[in-house]
C-alpha cells in the first residue's frame, strides 16, 4: 500500500513555542490531504483538508489562526501548531488522498504526531 | 456521510473467527462502506471497503446485507496483533474525507 510518512513521531515543547510536523507522500501524489487531531481514548477528529496550492479548509471550531496549514508541493504538507499551549497536546494524523484515479478511494494515514506542550 | 453505529468493545479468541458488525441505516445509494483498525499510538491502516457485494481480501471479509443498512466485517483467524479500534465509516465515493465515529475495540486473548 502507499506510504504516507510523519515526522516528528513525538515532541515536547514548552508553553508559547510553535511546532510544525510534517507529513509526506512517499510513493505518490497526493491532490488532497488531511489533518486529524485525536485526544486519548477519543475517536479521531478532522481539523480540516488541504489542498495543493490553495487555502485550507478547516472544520467548525477549529482556528485557522492557531493551526497554520501549508500544502505546497503534492508531496508534503505541514501543520504548524502556533503559541502552542497545554491543552494543544494531542495526537495529530494526517492522511493523504492518491490523485490517481484508480487509487483514490482510500485514504493512507501517516503514524501520527503525539505532541505534548508543558 | 451516513453515520454509523458500532458496539464500543468486544473480545474474541485467538485463531477464532472475529465477527464486527456496523449498523448504517441511513445509508444512501452512492455510499460505500469502509473499515479502518487503529491499533495503539497508530495511524489507522485501511482493511477494506465496498459498495453492495461481499469483498474479501487478504486481511478481511466484508458482508454487506441485502439492503445495505448493515454490514458486518470478518476477521477470520483472529491473531493478538489484531487488537486494536475497527471504525466504520460510510463514505460517499472517492475522495471524500473519513468521518470518524468511536469504533468498536477489539480486545483479541489467548
Amino acid at each position: 500500500g502507499a506510504v504516507v510518512s510523519q515526522h516528528p513521531s513525538w515532541v515536547i515543547c514548552k508553553s508559547g513555542t510553535s511546532v510544525k510536523i510534517e507529513c509526506r507522500s512517499l510513493d505518490f501524489q497526493a491532490t488532497t490531504m488531511f489533518w486529524y487531531r485525536q485526544f486519548p481514548k477519543q475517536s479521531l477528529m478532522l481539523m480540516a483538508t488541504s489542498n495543493e496550492g490553495s487555502k485550507a479548509t478547516y472544520e467548525q471550531g477549529v482556528e485557522k489562526d492557531k493551526f497554520l496549514i501549508n500544502h505546497a508541493s503534492l508531496t508534503l504538507s505541514t501543520l504548524t501548531v502556533t503559541s502552542a499551549h497545554p491543552e494543544d497536546s494531542s495526537f495529530y494524523i494526517c492522511s493523504a488522498r492518491d490523485y490517481r484515479l484508480d487509487r483514490n478511494e482510500k485514504l493512507f494515514f501517516g503514524s501520527g504526531t503525539q505532541l505534548s506542550v508543558l | 456521510d451516513a453515520k454509523t453505529t458500532q458496539p464500543p468493545s468486544m473480545d474474541c479468541a485467538e485463531g477464532r473467527a472475529a465477527n464486527l458488525p456496523c449498523n448504517h441505516s441511513t445509508i444512501s445509494g452512492n455510499e460505500y462502506v469502509y473499515w479502518y483498525r487503529q491499533i495503539h499510538s497508530q495511524g489507522p491502516q485501511y482493511i477494506i471497503h465496498g459498495l453492495k457485494n461481499n469483498e474479501t481480501n487478504e486481511m478481511a471479509s466484508l458482508i454487506i446485507t441485502e439492503d445495505r443498512k448493515s454490514s458486518t466485517l470478518i476477521l477470520p483467524h483472529a491473531t493478538l496483533r489484531d487488537t486494536a479500534v475497527y471504525y466504520c465509516i460510510v463514505r460517499k465515493a472517492a475522495g471524500n474525507k473519513l468521518t470518524f465515529g468511536g469504533g468498536t475495540r477489539v480486545l483479541v486473548k489467548p
